[in-house]
């Protein structure tokens, strides 16, 4: 059975700290990591890495994968209070029976 | 260009009832995904419909039921609610599933908030 494990589960910091966030995962036939933010409602697509070692980076939020180790990290720099949500991970697993499995989030809270 | 909606946004029932949700995907997206989020178990995935065909299924019992119509728009139907179907439903859409020319990449509605009493 496909499975997506993030950690920490929660996370609280101060304004202008950096944050990791990490995503490991066991899946038959790999074909690509997805990082959504989930707010109050509906998830909101951040990055979608397929390639091994290559950043993909979006402002003060930047994402790599290493598909060796089966992990996928996600960095927050100088975090603001609007970075306070659930960030979640998924995997798309391909073959015949191709999904997205999630992880269960990292709540991160950011203090002013 | 419009997001996705679903309909309606709050519901609440009874044990034993049943229900159906509706998701209009963004337009031009033929892909349709369908997710079940609680506290205890995260987002799990319960099937995706592509021209009219359920493409792919998760771990759910027959209770869970969908259907896509010729213009994308699908719906989601779950019958003899239990107390545990209490959830957000989310509806997720892409052009089309990856391997039919498509990305990996959905994008999410609000959801629909289910409440079984």
């Amino acid at each position: 059975e496909d499975k997506v494990v993030q950690s920490p589960l929660s996370l609280v910091v101060h304004e202008g700290d950096t944050v990791t966030l990490n995503c490991s995962y066991e899946v038959t036939n790999f074909r690509s990591l997805l990082w959504y933010k989930q707010e109050k409602k509906a998830p909101t697509f951040l990055f979608m890495l397929t390639s091994s070692g290559i950043e993909k980076k979006s402002g003060r939020l930047s994402s790599i994968l290493d598909k060796k180790e089966l992990f996928s990290i996600l960095n927050i720099t100088a975090t603001q209070t609007g970075d306070s949500a659930v960030y979640l991970c998924a995997v798309y697993s391909g073959g015949s029976n191709y999904k997205l499995t999630f992880g269960k989030g990292t709540l991160l809270t950011v203090n002013p | 260009k419009a997001g996705v909606t679903q309909t309606p946004r709050y519901l609440i029932k009874t044990r034993g009832q049943q229900v159906t949700l509706s998701c209009s995907p963004i337009s031009g997206h033929r892909s349709v995904s369908w997710y079940q989020q609680t506290p205890g178990q995260g987002l799990q995935f319960l099937f995706e419909y592509f021209s009219e065909t359920q493409r792919n299924k998760g771990n759910f019992p027959g209770r869970f039921s969908g259907r896509q119509f010729s213009n994308s728009r699908s719906e989601m139907n779950v019958s003899t609610l239990e107390l545990g179907d209490s959830a957000l439903y989310l509806c997720a859409s892409r052009p089309a599933p990856a391997g039919g020319g498509g990305t990996d990449t959905q994008y999410f509605g609000p959801g629909t908030r289910l409440t079984v009493l």
